[in-house]
Parts: C-alpha cells; structure tokens; sequence
C-alpha cells in the first residue's frame, strides 16, 4: 500500500527552466509534508517543508505548493540550476500522539541539462 | 554535512552472521530514527527513539533490534542476515523537542550493508 507516491521517475529539464516535481498521497492523516533531495552515496537532505495549515511555502528558488482536497504536492524550483540534478523524494508525517515517522515517496530522478 | 554520522560506510557479510550500524545524531537532538532504502522498496521507516525510549516502530523485522544509549547514540542492530537485507541504512535525528511531530529529520550518509 503505497500512500505516498511519486508517479514520474524521471524528469529533464533545461538550466533556467522551471523544474515541478510532484507527489500524491492516500492518508488523510497526514500534515506535515517535507522534500529531500538525494546525491548518490548521500543521505537524503532535507530541501523545504510544509504544514497542512499551508498551502504555499517558499524558500529561495524553492517553492512546495499543497492542495489538500486533492491530496497533491508540487515542488517548483526555479530557475533549475546543473547542481540541482539528484533524486528527489516527497515524505510525509501523519498526526499522531507520539513519534514522527517519515513515509517516502519512490523519488523522481532530476536532470537539469546545462 | 547534516551533523549526523553513521559507521561503518559500508559492511560485507555472509548469510546467518550478525551486525551492528551505529549512529551518531546532531548535537541537541533527542530522536533517532532508523530507515532501510533497499532497490525495490523505497525508504522505509524502521524506529524511532527518543531520548532513551522506544518512541515509533515501523516495518522492522522481528530479527532486528535498535537501541539508544544515554549519551544519545544509538544502534542498529541486525541478526540471522538474509540476502534481502541487503540494503542501505539510514540514520535520521530530529531536535525532539515537540515530541518529534512536524520536526525536520536530518539524515546521515548511510551505511550500505551487502550480504552474500
């Protein structure tokens, strides 16, 4: 049962250009949603979160956009430089009483083309 | 670098054998999680601690065990090895402060294990 899912594996974009990434999830108790970006032979590092009570936030080049009723994400990054070329994963966070666990998407392979 | 440390880099084994992954969280964070990338699954979650205490489990197998020391480090511990535990283990931290909800986790570099 995925609940999270990222339904383009890949994705190429040119330097400058618009780069959207987007994800959708099942759980309706998820609210708290976060973007990492992945190097080979690297952890994941974390890029931009949001809050359900949101459904914009934006930090420099980075935008992640919420839409509850449809239960989607997007993250929009602007202009896409070489250097953001990694795989890149949505997760998400459910409302619970205790503990934080992270449940990931499969990741969408960035290149951005110079 | 995220200020979380994992060792060892990477780990070569045998079926049957046993092995323990160390990790290593930020300076100040209480919560430790521990989350397997293998080729077919994705990341999954495994558990969590928190400040000593078990805090979430996940998808981890009976053959599996973590624990966290009072100095805050914690570790993996995994037995009775498989081919599919094959994998890559990460090691996340997160201040804690609220419990861990809507806290950023911050990730170490893994530790890739192969079992032969």
């Amino acid at each position: 049962d995925q609940q999270v899912k990222q339904n383009s594996p890949s994705l190429s974009v040119q330097e400058g250009r618009i780069s959207i990434l987007n994800c959708d999830y099942t759980n309706s108790m998820f609210d708290y949603f976060l973007w990492y970006k992945k190097y080979p032979a690297e952890g994941p590092t974390f890029l931009i979160s949001i809050s359900s009570i949101k459904d914009k936030n934006e930090d420099g080049r980075f935008t992640v956009f919420l839409n509850k009723s449809a239960k989607h994400l997007s993250l929009h990054i602007v202009p896409s430089q070489p250097g953001d070329s990694a795989v890149y994963f949505c997760a998400a966070t459910p409302r619970e009483t205790s503990g934080s666990r992270l449940t990931f998407g499969e990741g969408t392979q960035l290149t951005v083309n110079p | 670098d995220s200020g979380v440390t994992q060792t060892p880099k990477h780990l070569i084994t045998a079926t049957g054998q046993r092995v323990t992954l160390r990790c290593s969280p930020r300076s100040g964070d209480l919560s430790v999680y521990w989350y397997q990338q293998s080729l077919d699954q994705g990341l999954q979650f495994l558990i969590q601690y928190y400040n000593g205490e078990e805090r979430a489990k996940g998808n981890i197998l009976e053959r599996f065990s973590a624990q966290q020391f009072p100095d805050l480090h914690s570790e993996l511990n995994l037995s009775s090895l498989e081919l599919g535990d094959s994998a890559l283990y990460f090691c996340a931290s997160s201040l804690g402060l609220a419990g861990g909800l809507k806290e950023t986790q911050y990730f170490g570099p893994g530790t890739r294990l192969l079992v032969l």
